[in-house]
């Protein structure tokens, strides 16, 4: 299966602060990759898809401004959560599609924490 | 809508007794179902897709089943190590859509 990964896997901030959580897709190329967000004992929630060379698409309620997604690559995708509150800490999981097919591998997640 | 809906909720087990987790779903265009694993503080493994009713896939002691309108993940015989939620998918017009999951617990 394909591999996914993400970094860093834990990090803690202060509120205010902007972090930056990198996605990247290790052995196949990914001209779409998905932010999840997931809270603890729930199910994934979509963010946004994030789409090479240009912007991403957002979900309904998901602030594109507070949440900015880069998709520079074909292998990376970076969230960056700006101006963090603790109400942002959460559990955000990335995902990209395999080739050829709809199946969608999963990266480690990240944990954040703001303080 | 598109919805998927999981049960039970959560699922506590005996080594050996086997069981099955039911995901039922409304979804216009089914392009796959899929099942996954996911254990605590970790992104969710892949599983199985299944992409047409009476389709069925089996890797070791799980075994996934599709109709028209629900999956089923049938664990024969679980050991401890299986321990984990198991979530259901279904990819409709341009995402996948997420049930809550089942929490599984095997005890020796």
């Amino acid at each position: 299966g394909a591999v996914v990964s993400q970094h860093p896997s834990r990090v803690i901030c202060k509120s205010g602060t902007s972090v930056k959580i990198e996605c990247r897709s290790l052995d196949f190329q990914a001209t779409t990759m998905f932010w999840y967000r997931q809270f603890p004992k729930q199910s994934l929630m979509l963010m946004a898809t994030s789409n090479e060379g240009s912007k991403a698409t957002y979900e309904q309620g998901v602030e594109k401004d507070k949440f900015l997604i880069n998709h520079a690559s074909l292998t990376l995708s970076t969230l960056t959560v700006t101006s963090a509150h603790p109400e942002d800490s959460s559990f955000y999981i990335c995902s990209a599609f395999g080739t050829g097919n709809y199946e969608q591998y999963f990266g480690p997640g990240t944990r954040l924490t703001v303080t | 809508e598109d919805q998927v809906t999981q049960s039970p909720e959560a699922l506590r087990l005996q080594e050996g007794e086997s069981s099955s987790l039911n995901c039922s779903y409304t979804v216009s265009g089914l392009r796959g179902l899929f099942w996954y694993r996911q254990d605590p503080g970790k992104g969710p493994e892949f599983l199985f897709t299944l992409y047409s009713a009476g389709e069925e896939k089996e890797k070791e002691r799980l075994k996934a089943t599709l109709t028209k309108k629900e999956s089923f993940l049938h664990i024969t015989a679980p050991k401890p190590e299986d321990s984990a939620t198991y979530l259901c998918a279904v990819h409709g017009t341009d995402k996948l859509i997420f049930g809550t999951g089942t929490r599984l617990q095997v005890f020796p």
